[in-house]
This record gives C-alpha cells, sequence and structure tokens, in this order.
C-alpha cells in the first residue's frame, strides 16, 4: 500500500520554541495531506486541511498563527507548532489521500509525532 | 449535519471469540463510503475495511467484516476469531459529498478493544 511517512515521531521541546514536522507521502502525489490532534483515549480532531500551493484550511477554534502549514509540493506538508507551550503537548498526526480522490479512496497516515513541550 | 456514533467507549471479548463493535452513521447524502480503522498503543492508523453506499455485498478482509444496514445507517465491525494484537482503539470513519473536494472523512470516538488471553 502507499506509504505516508510523519518525522520526527517523537520530539521534546522547551517552552516558547517553535517545533517543525514534516509529512511526506512516499510513493503518491497528494494534493491534499489532513493534519490531526490526538489526546490520549479519545478520537482524531482534524485540525487542518493542508492544500498543496494554496492557503491550508482550518478548522474552527484552531490557531492559525500558532499552527503554521505548509504545503509546498504534492508529496510534502509540515506543521509548525510556534511558541509551544505545555497544554500543545499531544498526539500530532497527519493523513494524505492519493489523486484522484473517490469517496472509497483509502486515507494513508504517517506514523505520529508525540510532541512534549516542557 | 454528517455525523459517527460509537457508542462503545469499551468493549473486552475472549481470545478466539468474536466481538462486534457498533458504528451507526448520519447523513443526508446518498452516496458515501465508511472506513474503519485500527489504531493499536503505538498510534499508528491502520486501514482494515470499506463499505460503499451502494455495495450490496457486505465487505470482509480476512478476520474482519461490515455488517452493514444500510436502512438502519449502521456499519457494525466483526472480527472474527479475536487475536492478542487486536486489543486496540477502533475508529469508524465516513466520507460523502458533502466532505467537499478535499474529502475529508468524519469520524467516531472510537472503542477500546482489549482480547483477554
Amino acid at each position: 500500500g502507499a506509504v505516508v511517512s510523519q518525522h520526527p515521531s517523537w520530539v521534546i521541546c522547551k517552552s516558547g520554541t517553535s517545533v517543525k514536522i514534516e509529512c511526506r507521502s512516499l510513493d503518491f502525489q497528494a494534493t491534499t495531506m489532513f493534519w490531526y490532534r490526538q489526546f490520549p483515549k479519545q478520537s482524531l480532531m482534524l485540525m487542518a486541511t493542508s492544500n498543496e500551493g494554496s492557503k491550508a484550511t482550518y478548522e474552527q477554534g484552531v490557531e492559525k498563527d500558532k499552527f503554521l502549514i505548509n504545503h509546498a509540493s504534492l508529496t510534502l506538508s509540515t506543521l509548525t507548532v510556534t511558541s509551544a507551550h505545555p497544554e500543545d503537548s499531544s498526539f500530532y498526526i497527519c493523513s494524505a489521500t492519493p489523486v484522484p480522490q473517490g469517496l472509497n479512496t483509502e486515507a494513508f497516515f504517517g506514523q505520529g509525532t508525540r510532541l512534549t513541550v516542557v | 449535519a454528517q455525523k459517527i456514533t460509537q457508542t462503545q467507549p469499551g468493549m473486552f471479548v475472549q481470545e478466539k471469540e468474536a466481538v462486534t463493535l457498533d458504528c451507526t452513521y448520519d447523513t443526508s447524502d446518498q452516496s458515501y463510503g465508511l472506513f474503519w480503522y485500527k489504531q493499536p498503543s503505538s498510534g499508528e492508523m491502520i486501514f482494515l475495511i470499506y463499505q460503499g453506499s451502494y455495495d450490496e455485498q457486505n465487505a470482509t478482509e480476512g478476520r474482519y467484516s461490515l455488517n452493514f444496514q444500510k436502512a438502519r445507517k449502521s456499519a457494525n465491525l466483526v472480527i472474527s476469531a479475536s487475536q492478542l494484537g487486536d486489543s486496540a482503539m477502533y475508529f469508524c470513519a465516513m466520507r460523502d459529498h458533502n466532505a467537499g473536494n478535499n474529502r475529508k472523512l468524519i469520524w467516531g470516538l472510537g472503542t477500546s478493544l482489549a482480547v483477554n488471553p
């Protein structure tokens, strides 16, 4: 199956610093990628939809200036958590769907990134 | 509005037995797709099975099968011959035309399955 690589798998950073998370589709092109946040024992919460070559679409309540998304190519999207604080500590996971995207197209996920802000 | 409901926060099953994880959905669209994903403690999301709204047969993939009842808007996952490695979170998700061109998925809250030896 298709592969999505997410890096890093875990990161610990100091409060106030920024952290960049990469999501790459290794063997297919993805015009759209999705970024999720997940708290322990909870469901995936969609943060934003990353569109290649255009601005990301953020879900209601997600701070655009805090969670910067860049989809620079058809195989790479990045999420930057700016000025991270302990409350940003969470599991972040990306997904991508090969084009053409039909109703039945499986979403492929990265391995996820466990962010801890100290 | 589109919605996925998983009413079982946690389930237990004895090894080698079958278990059914419930999922009901709501959509005004006639054309939609339903997905089940497994998430072990490692965090990765593993695709299990897909059911299209127009599929006449219930989907099956190895030990996984889907009990699709369109009139009831339910798409329950059946895992047969449970194994210890089946212990994980299970999520039901839906995609319909309301998702727009981006084709985003709507997720249920998940069910935590524990398989007892």
